[in-house]
């Protein structure tokens, strides 16, 4: 069955770094691109970039350049978030999803495929 | 691409025929999907390229439009429908959300 399957619950100190997982089973990892997208409690939700599952290449939203890295483990079927400097801004449940890179072998339906969600929370 | 949509909320009955709206600030072809969030839960998606419906989405949903002005559309509302809707685009990076349209109960 196909899954993303993310990291538990982080809380961090102003300052520190997080990492989250998400792994992927059930399909061809590197056929797709994985996204991160985060709500913050009372706000929407929001893009944070993509990575490339089969090259490693990255986009990542004006906001987050520089403090957030994106990458992935292709042995273990696995992508990872990773934010820096955290501030209390950063409070939020980070989601990872999935969307096809190239049709050729599936069909594209948005972000068709999500992880549970990690909730990440920033306080001293 | 800055994404506006419309309503912010929404207040309806069971049964009723919802519209939630977004405008992209210049055209995005087709790129475009909507997404359903309920609290607590990963979002979902339930139509994509402005007109798709996911597969496993009631056919209550519809989406149409292309361009800059789409449209979410939801008939016969059932009570698991009362959710928050997100329009995203993936024409070009960066991607976007809509602001959301939480729909409630009336």
């Amino acid at each position: 069955q196909v899954q993303l399957v993310q990291s538990e619950t982080e809380v961090k100190k102003p300052g520190a770094s997080v990492k989250v997982s998400c792994q992927a089973s059930g399909y061809i990892f590197t056929d797709y691109y994985i996204q991160w997208v985060r709500q913050a409690p009372g706000h929407g939700l929001e893009w944070m970039g993509r990575i490339n599952l089969s090259s490693g290449g990255t986009f990542y939203a004006d906001k987050f350049e520089g403090r957030v890295s994106m990458t992935r483990d292709t042995a273990i079927s696995t992508a990872y978030l990773e934010v820096s400097s955290l501030n209390s801004d950063d409070t939020a449940v980070y989601y990872c999803a999935r969307r096809v890179m190239t049709t050729e072998y599936d069909p594209y339906k948005g972000f068709d495929v999500w992880g549970q969600g990690t909730t990440v929370i920033v306080s001293s | 691409i800055q994404m506006t949509q419309s309503p912010s909320s929404l207040s309806a009955s069971v049964g009723d025929r919802v519209t939630i709206t977004c405008r992209a600030s210049q055209g995005i072809r087709r790129d475009l999907g909507w997404y359903q969030h309920k609290p607590g839960k990963a979002p979902k998606v339930l139509i994509y390229s402005a007109t798709s419906l996911q597969s496993g989405v009631p056919s209550r949903f519809s989406g149409s439009g292309s361009g800059t002005n789409f449209t979410l559309s939801i008939s016969g509302l059932q009570p698991e429908d009362f959710a928050t809707y997100y329009c995203l685009h993936d024409y070009n990076y960066p991607y976007t959300f809509g602001q959301g349209t939480k729909l409630e109960i009336k």
